[in-house]
């Protein structure tokens, strides 16, 4: 059983098209992430919940949108997608200050 | 603003001998400090944290690392590389207050050579 698994795996888009990223953990945990990771592999988190309430919101822009309709599941939506969106997108599930599981990534190409 | 640096981008180590992967972090409360691996292609691995209680810490895989509050480090070591452990790692450090944020340093590149 995947512990936490995120949907697509790849996702190849236009520019200025609009898509989402879905994650689920089954682990029980009460807080999830988004995380970002850049090709130089330098990892920023986005966004985090607890418990479905929105507890950390980097400095992102307005077109990215998460979304988490219970605490198992937390999704990513972008709007309005720019090259600078390339990157590999990572789901993590954590509980409240310990060690987080990461999903195995979402790599977004936008062209 | 909490901290955490990598200062090695990459490590070079003999299959067989020990290796050490450094951190240092900078956190105004009590540290949160965790040690994750990435291999290509793939999430991020937990593979040890430091909370409280002992110094050394020992994690998975016969990874462990020391926690130095007046060095302000948590290096990553092992006694013996294995070729299969050539990977990415990274160290995270958050402030044990509230619901304070993850900080990932750069990832240092581990490659162990045959």
């Amino acid at each position: 059983d995947t512990a936490v698994s995120q949907t697509p795996k790849y996702l190849v888009t236009q520019m200025g098209n609009d898509k989402s990223i879905k994650c689920e953990q089954n682990l029980g945990h009460d807080t999830m992430y988004w995380y970002k990771q850049d090709s130089k592999k330098f990892l920023k988190i986005m966004f985090s919940y607890n418990n479905k309430e929105l507890i950390i919101n980097e400095t992102v822009p307005n077109r990215f949108s998460p979304k988490s309709p219970d605490k198992a599941h937390l999704n990513l939506h972008i709007n309005s997608l720019e090259l600078g969106d390339s990157a590999v997108y990572f789901c993590a599930s954590s509980q409240l200050r310990e060690e987080a599981f990461f999903g195995q990534g979402t790599r977004l190409t936008v062209v | 603003a909490q901290s955490v640096a990598q200062p090695e981008d990459q490590v070079n180590v003999a299959e067989g001998n020990p290796l050490t992967v450094k951190c240092t972090y900078s956190v105004s409360g009590n540290p949160y400090l965790f040690w994750y691996v990435q291999y290509p292609n793939r999430g991020l691995q937990f593979l040890l944290k430091y909370i409280t209680g002992d110094n050394l810490v020992k994690g998975s895989y016969g990874f462990e690392a020391e926690f130095n509050k007046s060095q302000t480090s948590f290096h990553l070591k092992k006694p013996s590389a294995l070729v299969s452990e050539s990977a990415l790692f990274f160290c995270a450090v958050r402030d044990g207050r509230g619901y304070q944020k993850v900080t990932f340093g750069i990832g240092t590149k581990l490659q162990v050579i045959p």
